[in-house]
């Protein structure tokens, strides 16, 4: 069965800091891999995607992940969050149903 | 065009009450997904359609959901006899076909059973 573990619940950071949020997962398959961020009231939007090819992923809003198969792993960084990356992100596996994390909320202190 | 749309926005039900849920997908989007997402939790999948087809149901929780799209483009997820526990956010999705194709969310239905 897949499932994906994001061990932080909430990481605060200050604005201008780099930002690494963690995304393990278990799949029996070549993953499909996704981050998705929801703002409050708002739909999911997704940052970015992985299937194959390079392992560094790019995304919108200058975010990147890096699939590492050996740590099962698809971390998300990006090198200096704005206050209005606040928000909550989920990681996602699957190939037609998505199975996701349980999110890591996201604070920016000024 | 438009995005994923979902009417209502929100909902109460009273304990016992049908409820019904709409969702729109993207225009000539084959597939559509339905999600639970409880208070502080991730999106659990419900299930999923292929132009009229529901190819998955695995995560309807129980025999009061049921979810249908008739002509494969708008769905409705029907929850019959709601109870407390059916208090979630249901998410709609849908995606233009094929493996691993991003799913385009709307923002949900807050459903409040009293």
């Amino acid at each position: 069965a897949q499932s994906v573990t994001q061990p932080d619940i909430h990481i605060t950071v200050s604005e201008g800091a780099s930002l690494e949020l963690r995304c393990n997962y278990s799949y029996g398959a070549t993953p499909y891999l996704f981050w998705y961020v929801q703002s409050p009231g708002q739909g999911l939007q997704l940052l970015l995607k992985y299937f194959s090819g390079d392992t560094l992923v790019q995304g919108i809003k200058g975010f990147e992940a890096e699939f590492k198969r050996s740590q099962s792993s698809f971390n998300l960084r990006k090198p200096s969050v704005h206050w209005s990356d606040a928000a909550e992100y989920f990681c996602a596996v699957g190939e037609e149903k998505l199975t996701f994390g349980t999110g890591t909320r996201l604070t920016i202190i000024p | 065009g438009a995005g994923v749309s979902q009417s209502p926005r929100y909902k109460v039900a009273k304990r016992g009450q049908d409820v019904a849920l709409r969702c729109d997908p993207i225009s000539g989007h084959v597939s559509l997904f339905w999600y639970q997402q409880a208070l502080g939790q991730g999106p659990e999948f419900l299930t999923y359609f292929q132009n009229e087809a529901q190819l998955d149901k695995s995560g309807l929780p129980s025999d009061r959901f049921f979810a249908e799209r008739p002509e494969g483009s708008v769905s409705t997820l029907k929850i019959q006899r709601t109870q407390q526990e059916d208090s979630a956010v249901y998410l709609c999705a849908s995606s233009s076909a094929g493996l691993g194709d991003t799913q385009y969310f709307g923002p949900g239905t807050r459903l409040t059973v009293l």
